[in-house]
């Protein structure tokens, strides 16, 4: 079953617009998860990597005003874009450091498809 | 920078022949490779990891490793219409970092 649940799984908003997206890990604490985005035919880009009890560490042109992540306990982290825009359309998706057991180097979660009208 | 590449494709094979896919990687110290396969509008899945030269069989997949080369590659023996995908190469970098380095995918098709 799912390690790592994101939600929302969809969101349609209007430019302008704030939307937060959630990723937990299920039955594990994480203290690191990453987050990703994906526009149509990229790869996954990571954005940034969030610290429990700690600023998050974000890659390089990434914007750290416009993309707000929280990992405020050991189990959730957050990803606010803020006062969205069309260009911030994309498949957002966290993921966790696999665990030791699973053979898996990251649990990704369902990811988050983000529409900006 | 720490680059991975693919072929981006298309890659188009008929049903039960086998499908190639190459990845290089840059970071010459890099300890462990994986392949992930991504559905239109999902997250990655893993299918095969491999972490020392030569072949690793699991399945219909096969993955190779040459670190002299640089080099992965992942085999899909009797291709079905269902590995239609986009298959992801990706790369832990040496140094201990949990961060995967993905290519950009190649987009198999896999004709009935």
């Amino acid at each position: 079953g799912a390690v790592v649940s994101q939600h929302p799984s969809w969101v349609i908003c209007k430019s302008g617009t704030s939307v937060k997206i959630e990723c937990r890990s299920l039955d594990f604490q994480a203290t690191t998860m990453f987050w990703y985005r994906q526009f149509p035919k990229q790869s996954l880009m990571l954005m940034a990597t969030s610290n429990e009890g700690s600023k998050a560490t974000y890659e390089q042109g990434v914007e750290k005003d416009k993309f707000l992540i929280n990992h405020a306990s050991l189990t959730l982290s957050t990803l606010t874009v803020t006062s969205a825009h069309p260009e911030d359309s994309s498949f957002y998706i966290c993921s966790a450091p696999g665990l030791i057991y699973s053979n898996q180097p990251q649990h990704f979660g369902d990811g988050t498809r983000l529409s900006i009208l | 920078q720490k680059e991975v590449e693919q072929n981006s494709g298309p890659l188009s094979v008929p049903e039960g022949a086998i499908a190639s896919l190459n990845c290089t990687y840059s970071d010459r110290g890099s300890q462990s490779f994986f392949w992930y396969r991504q559905y239109s509008g999902k997250s990655p899945e893993l299918i095969m990891s491999i972490y020392s030269n030569g072949d690793k069989e699991d399945g219909r997949f096969t993955a190779q490793l040459n670190k002299a080369s640089q080099y992965v590659s992942l085999l899909i023996r009797d291709s079905q219409p269902s590995d239609s995908a986009t298959y992801l190469c990706a790369v832990l970098p040496a140094g201990g970092s949990e961060k995967l380095v993905f290519g950009k995918g190649t987009k198999l098709t896999v004709n009935p």
